[in-house]
């Protein structure tokens, strides 16, 4: 089946522009995640969401990122006024686990990434 | 808080000779335990993962790992290397530290394996 996609697989925007970095979870999966990979560093958790709502943003760097899920599907990663620090490549994954079933150890598959390059 | 170290940034290795990449963890609760493959310009796959069962751990592609607590080790290994294992490995380790779920995962660095001819 269908896994992880997210779109654009690379993106290259100037200092101070707004770019958006979409999402699509495997379907059925109810947990979505954001991760951030900086150059020969390890992927850093940015946030999670079950369902439609955010359940914990604590990775976020600033308020210059922002991320939405209003369907409890599609997820889309915001981030206003970029720096060149904000490049990295940016990695969704997502899970089955659902609310209420504890803490379900759900495997996390991951997309393969958007490559963001600020200029 | 949890952390991970891979001991390794880059391990080199010959075709058909053993694999082991090293991990140590911190966590102060029970951990979840995974090792993940990264291929150039594709995503990141899961190897393997420990949940407290059993501590030998076998993976896809003929890896496995062992969790030693005493030694908060994971290292990954494999008898023989093949071309194709040539990637960025990481190790990963998730414990009940966010609020009572084990949804974060924290990574290692990575180790880069290099098979040769």
């Amino acid at each position: 089946g269908a896994g992880v996609s997210q779109t654009p697989s690379n993106k290259v925007t100037e200092k101070g522009k707004y770019v958006e970095l979409r999402c699509d979870p495997i379907s059925g999966h109810t947990a979505l995640y954001w991760y951030r990979q900086s150059l020969g560093q390890g992927p850093e958790f940015l946030i999670y969401f079950q369902g439609t709502g955010a359940a914990d943003d604590s990775g976020l760097p600033n308020d210059r990122f922002f991320a939405v899920r209003p369907e409890g599907s599609v997820s889309t990663l915001k981030i206003q006024r970029t720096e060149r620090g904000d490049s990295a490549v940016y990695l969704c994954a997502s899970s089955l686990r659902a609310l209420g079933q504890g803490t379900v150890r759900d495997t996390q598959y991951f997309g393969p990434g958007t490559r963001l390059t600020v200029l | 808080a949890q952390s991970v170290t891979q001991l390794d940034s880059h391990v080199s290795v010959s075709e058909g000779t053993p694999v082991l990449l090293r991990c140590n963890y911190s966590s102060s609760y029970s951990p979840s335990l995974f090792w993940y493959v990264q291929h150039p310009n594709k995503g990141l796959q899961l190897l393997l993962k420990y949940t407290s069962a059993a501590t030998l751990v076998k993976g896809i592609n003929g890896f496995e790992a062992e969790f030693k607590k005493s030694e908060t080790s994971f290292h990954l290994t494999k008898p023989s290397a093949h071309m194709s294992d040539a990637a960025e490995y990481f190790c990963v380790v998730s414990d009940q530290s966010s609020g009572g779920s084990n949804y974060k995962l924290t990574f290692g660095k990575g180790t880069l394996l290099t098979v040769n001819p």
